[in-house]
């Protein structure tokens, strides 16, 4: 079992759908979490960080924490056809080693 | 201010050659991680240099080594080339170690014949 799991898609939802984004993890040392936008011929993008459990928000986008379960969740409102692209989530242990681990992404397609 | 930079942007090579990418930071940046993105495997960390050292190596072989300048640009080696070596590679860079705003560069697509 890979130490992140998420679902590589793709996910086609139409525009102004309310997407959901998730991420499971095993390793319960994980206390900072991140999300990142990679667009076709691009690097990953930081879209949203958290640490421990809990919400944050930041305009469309908003980003769900929940520990006790292992999983994470990117939600994203009104979706646009510009958000098409593969959505990475990574992770890591406080202290110890700064390099985080990543899921292997979820493409997402939003159309017209 | 400029981007992360990464040369060439693609690359074709056959087996049993060596290639060498580089990679430019953000100015400022002291802090450079290079990855390897497959379809298979996703993301995946190579190593981590800050201040010329070599801070965190990934679980890789040997024939993928770096550096890093005094002036923080950076280069990553692969020798002896395999099919499985085609991917992206990715770098990325951050002022300080830890900070979790790390800033990618487009890659650098390596395609082994």
């Amino acid at each position: 079992q890979k130490e992140v799991e998420q679902d590589p898609g793709p996910l086609s939802v139409p525009e102004g759908a309310i997407v959901s984004l998730n991420c499971t993890y095993s390793n319960s040392a994980f206390q900072y979490f991140m999300w990142y936008r990679q667009y076709s011929r691009k690097g990953p993008e930081l879209l949203m960080y958290t640490y421990s459990s809990g919400n944050k928000e930041d305009g469309r986008f908003t980003a769900q924490v929940d520990k006790s379960s292992k999983y994470i969740s990117l939600f994203i409102r009104d979706s646009q056809p510009s958000d098409s692209a593969t959505y990475l989530c990574a992770m890591k242990p406080s202290g110890g080693s700064y390099i985080p681990t990543f899921g292997r992404g979820t493409s997402l397609i939003v159309h017209p | 201010k400029a981007g992360v930079t990464q040369t060439p942007r693609y690359l074709i090579k056959t087996r049993g050659q060596q290639v060498t990418l580089s990679c430019s930071p953000i100015s400022g940046h002291r802090s450079v991680s290079w990855y390897q993105q497959t379809p298979g495997q996703g993301l995946q960390f190579l190593f981590e240099y800050f201040s010329e050292t070599q801070r965190n190596k990934g679980n890789f072989p040997g024939r993928f080594s770096g550096r890093q300048f005094s002036n923080s640009r950076s280069e990553m080696n692969v020798s002896t080339l395999e099919l499985g070596d085609s991917a992206l590679y990715l770098c990325a860079s951050s002022s300080e170690r830890g900070t979790d705003t790390q800033y990618f560069g487009p890659g650098t697509r390596l395609t082994v014949l």
